[in-house]
């Protein structure tokens, strides 16, 4: 089944300690990005990437990093997370330029 | 101003009314225009998608674009309990700066 995975799906911290959410695709997709969801604010996209080891900045990159080092994987790191990172983040692929992207279920993510 | 513009309901309409969701745009730079459904806590799905003005259809849901107004519109027919969700539209740059409308809530009563 093509199916965009992420782990964990629920997630709670404390300010500070460094996290790692993974995201892995099967559908051998070149484009993969990362959103965060927050209310009346909607869906802002925090990095993208084209291709392996091409990642570009989207809307709100700050306090993030990613890499992508396979095909497969865009793992979405916070090196020292705080509460206003505190959110439901979506990891999604592509195959061309975008416009068609292909959601994971989320990761609920909150920061004390 | 924020770059895309979309009533965030929520809009309650009966079962077999006809729907209309709308977003508007400021930047000219956008190319590509989709509209996504999403379920309570579920990933967005894309519905349909368009890169030129007009309109589009695909069963009960046509896409509407008004690149000149800078206009997007999505429309469902005979709306039925299922369709019960939230819409974002979105829209991709010439940059691949991907921008998501901050969605309507939409409630089809049975």
């Amino acid at each position: 089944e093509a199916q965009v995975t992420q782990n964990p799906r629920y997630l709670i911290t404390v300010t500070g300690k460094k996290l790692t959410v993974t995201c892995s695709q099967n559908m051998n997709h070149e484009y993969m990005s990362w959103y965060r969801q927050d209310p009346g604010l909607g869906l802002r996209q925090i990095y993208y990437s084209m291709n392996v080891e091409v990642t570009d900045k989207g809307d709100v990159p700050e306090g993030y990093k990613v890499s992508r080092k396979e095909k497969r994987n865009f793992p979405l790191i916070l090196e020292s997370p705080s509460p206003n990172q505190t959110s439901l983040y979506f990891c999604a692929s592509s195959s061309s330029s975008g416009e068609t992207q292909y959601f994971g279920p989320g990761t609920r993510l909150l920061v004390l | 101003q924020k770059e895309v513009e979309q009533d965030p309901g929520p809009l309650s309409v009966p079962e077999g009314a006809i729907v209309s969701l709308n977003c508007t745009y400021s930047n000219s730079a956008f190319q590509y225009f989709m509209w996504y459904r999403q379920y309570s806590r579920k990933g967005p799905e894309l519905l349909m998608y368009t890169y030129s003005s007009g309109n589009k259809e695909d069963g009960r849901f046509t896409a509407q674009v008004d690149k000149s107004s800078k206009y997007i519109s999505l429309f469902i027919r005979d709306s039925q309990p299922s369709d019960s969700a939230t819409y974002l539209c979105a829209m991709i740059d010439y940059g691949q700066n991907f921008v998501f409308g901050p969605g309507t809530r939409l409630s089809v009563l049975p």
